[in-house]
């Protein structure tokens, strides 16, 4: 099965700190991989995805296939990233997989 | 524009009842997903539709059926509702292949 794993329930930081959020995926040639983000009272969105190499809100995330691993960073946290984040694949007949989410706390 | 609607937004069933969530998009897309969402699981595939008339399982099927009634509408039924299906659902849609998915507001399903 192709799978997405996220190691950590809850990441607690304090504001101005660096975030790191961890993704690991079962191995597969060519992942397409995503971040997608949940504020409180908001609906589920997308943050940003690897082919689009881009830059969201400070976020990044870079496709490692030698530890098939897609981590999400921010250098300097702030209170409005709190929130809970999603790590996804495109699976079998393209359907989006995702992980077990990893609630992100910013504290001031 | 109202992107993906879902009904109901709350509801609580007994055991054994059966309810149908149901599901519209008003973006032309082709694909549309049901997912519940449980506390350390996070998002579990229930269905998938890539297209009109067309449904394949997900990573947790069994005790649900889905109709894709039309481009727009991809609804989700509970024939025999369990306490195990409490659960928060979500119904989302995304243009065939993106994976960018728009997702609707929720459903929180409480079985007793």
């Amino acid at each position: 099965a192709q799978r997405v794993t996220q190691p950590e329930k809850l990441l607690s930081v304090f504001k101005g700190a660096p975030v790191e959020l961890k993704c690991n995926y079962s191995y597969s040639g060519s992942p397409e991989l995503f971040w997608y983000v949940q504020y409180s009272r908001q609906r589920l969105q997308l943050l940003l995805r690897h082919i689009s190499r881009e830059s969201i809100k400070g976020f990044t995330a870079d496709l490692n296939k030698g530890e098939t691993s897609f981590h999400l960073k921010k250098p300097f946290a702030q209170e409005e990233d709190s929130a809970m984040y999603y790590c996804a694949r495109k699976g079998g007949y393209n359907k989006l997989i995702f992980g077990a989410g990893t609630r992100l706390a910013v504290h001031p | 524009n109202a992107g993906v609607t879902q009904t109901p937004k709350f509801q609580v069933l007994k055991t054994g009842q059966s309810m149908t969530l149901q599901c519209a998009q008003d973006m032309n897309h082709n694909s549309m997903y049901w997912y519940r969402q449980d506390p350390g699981m996070g998002l579990r595939l229930i269905y998938y539709s890539a297209s009109e008339g067309t449904t394949d399982k997900g990573e947790v099927p069994n005790g649900y059926n889905v109709s894709r009634l039309n481009k727009r509408e991809f609804s989700l039924r509970l024939e025999s509702a369990a306490p195990s299906q409490t659960s928060v659902y979500f119904c989302a849609s995304e243009v065939q292949g993106a994976g960018k998915l728009f997702f609707g507001s929720g459903t929180q399903l409480s079985v007793l």
